[in-house]
């Protein structure tokens, strides 16, 4: 059984630049949440998506958008860099109606110079 | 409020011994509280989690206990090993309109000494 995966692993961008980061969710979820992991710190809640459709969102400006698609992986872009957006970014994956009880995936290490 | 306060920051026990981390939260409309492990470099990993209905939880070596009306809860490790060393989050949830948003610690970075 596959757990949650993300890609790519690593990657290195500059001040202004996008950048689209990629999720597919545990066998068997509907539900894909994404967090901000800065160093030292716990992961920030960004959004959530359900049925193709942004459910829920944190305290993110409008720079940080998603999708998901039918197969329910997911996307997160984040628009006009700035070096304070260097983290970690996790996936998290759930069913929904148990939507808390999230797995989450090894993350990509986004580092912006 | 929506903080979850975790304690210690960092915390050294021996082999054999037992961890204990802590967690207050503010929110009475949280409840759901997992506790995560995450290793240097991997995504947190979902350890144990409880629900308020219950004060206490066991899974091997790793005990959630709950105190409602103090808004606490704690996790404990018993005979700790070197490979638990890690860092712990605690985490908070409702299931009401802000379902599936976890609300984490900042983390307790855990070292077992042999």
């Amino acid at each position: 059984d596959a757990g949650v995966t993300q890609s790519p692993t690593h990657l290195i961008k500059t001040r202004g630049q996008q950048v689209t980061l990629r999720c597919s969710p545990k066998s068997g979820h509907d539900t894909v949440s994404w967090y901000q992991q800065a160093l030292g710190q716990g992961p920030q809640f960004i959004f959530q998506y359900y049925e193709e459709e942004e459910r829920q969102r944190g305290n993110f400006p409008d720079r940080f958008s998603g999708h998901q698609f039918p197969n329910y992986s997911s996307e997160l872009n984040v628009n006009a860099l700035l070096l304070g957006d260097s983290a970690l970014y996790l996936c998290a994956s759930s069913r929904q109606g148990i939507s808390n009880e999230q797995y989450f995936g090894p993350g990509t290490r986004l580092t912006v110079t | 409020q929506q903080q979850v306060k975790q304690s210690p920051q960092s915390l050294i026990v021996q082999k054999g011994g037992i961890s204990i981390i802590n967690c207050a939260y503010e929110n009475t409309a949280f409840d759901y509280f997992p506790w995560y492990q995450q290793f240097p470099g991997k995504g947190p990993a979902l350890l144990i989690a409880i629900r308020p209905d219950v004060s206490e939880k066991k899974e091997g070596r790793f005990t959630i206990s709950f105190n409602k009306s103090a808004k606490q809860f704690s996790l404990h490790i018993m005979d700790s090993q070197p490979g638990d060393s890690a860092t712990y989050f605690c985490a908070a949830s409702s299931s009401g309109g802000s379902q599936g948003n976890l609300i984490f610690g900042k983390g307790t970075k855990l070292s077992v000494k042999p």
